[in-house]
């Protein structure tokens, strides 16, 4: 089956650094996604992992260990606007992709 | 071009009735995906197009759900004899195959919100 877990709630403060994990047990593995989700709106695509490593893009940076079935997403310089719901997500192949049931990060000032 | 398009962007129908949603994805993007969002949870899949064959469909997708994607641009998907299960925000997203970036980014629609009452 499909297991991604991922803390269902974080709070952080504004200025500061935030790393959100996510565990995953999946069947075929072909790169894993985090993206971010305001309130009532549709997800947007923040990153894309398929090798072992360090991605980074500007304030956000995406990690990835095949082997330990482990990402991050790590922010910093929080901003209010950083408030939102962050989903990790195992692309499978080349069509489906399954979610976690993303983390609710609330920036305080 | 600004984005996938979704619409109606908010249904609400009586338990029985059939409802449809369509969505126009980004031009040049020839693979469009369906997934079905509750509150608190994260989208789940229900299937995906690669032009206009539908290469993959999710246990999800009960013989009331029907997608097509004639021409291989915009799609319907269609719930028939609606159930009050069947609420829930449906997401349309779409990306494009080719190229370096072949696949990695999936754009999403602004969603069609249904509820059944």
């Amino acid at each position: 089956g499909q297991n991604i877990d991922q803390p269902t709630e974080m709070t952080a403060t504004e200025g500061a650094i935030v790393q959100i994990n996510c565990t995953y047990q999946t069947s075929g593995f072909n790169g894993l996604f985090w993206y971010q989700q305001h309130a009532g709106e549709a997800p947007t695509f923040l990153s894309y992992n398929v090798l072992d490593g360090l991605e980074e893009k500007g304030r956000f940076s995406s990690f990835l260990s095949r082997s330990k079935g482990y990402s991050y997403l790590l922010l910093k310089e929080l901003q209010m606007k950083d408030s939102a719901s962050y989903l990790c997500a195992v692309r499978h192949n080349a069509g489906k992709s399954t979610f976690g049931d993303g983390t609710t990060l609330t920036v305080k000032p | 071009d600004t984005g996938v398009s979704q619409n109606p962007r908010h249904k609400i129908t009586k338990r029985g009735q059939n409802v449809t949603f369509r969505c126009d994805p980004i031009s040049e993007h020839n693979r469009l995906y369906w997934y079905r969002q509750t509150l608190g949870q994260g989208p789940e899949f229900l299937t995906y197009f690669q032009n206009e064959a539908q290469l993959e469909k999710s246990r999800l997708l009960s013989d009331r759900f029907s997608a097509e994607r004639p021409k291989g641009s915009f799609s319907t998907l269609e719930i028939q004899r609606t159930e009050q299960g069947d609420s829930a925000m449906y997401l349309c997203a779409s990306s494009w195959t080719g190229g370096r970036s072949s696949g990695n980014t999936i754009y999403f629609g602004e969603g069609s919100w249904l509820t059944v009452v």
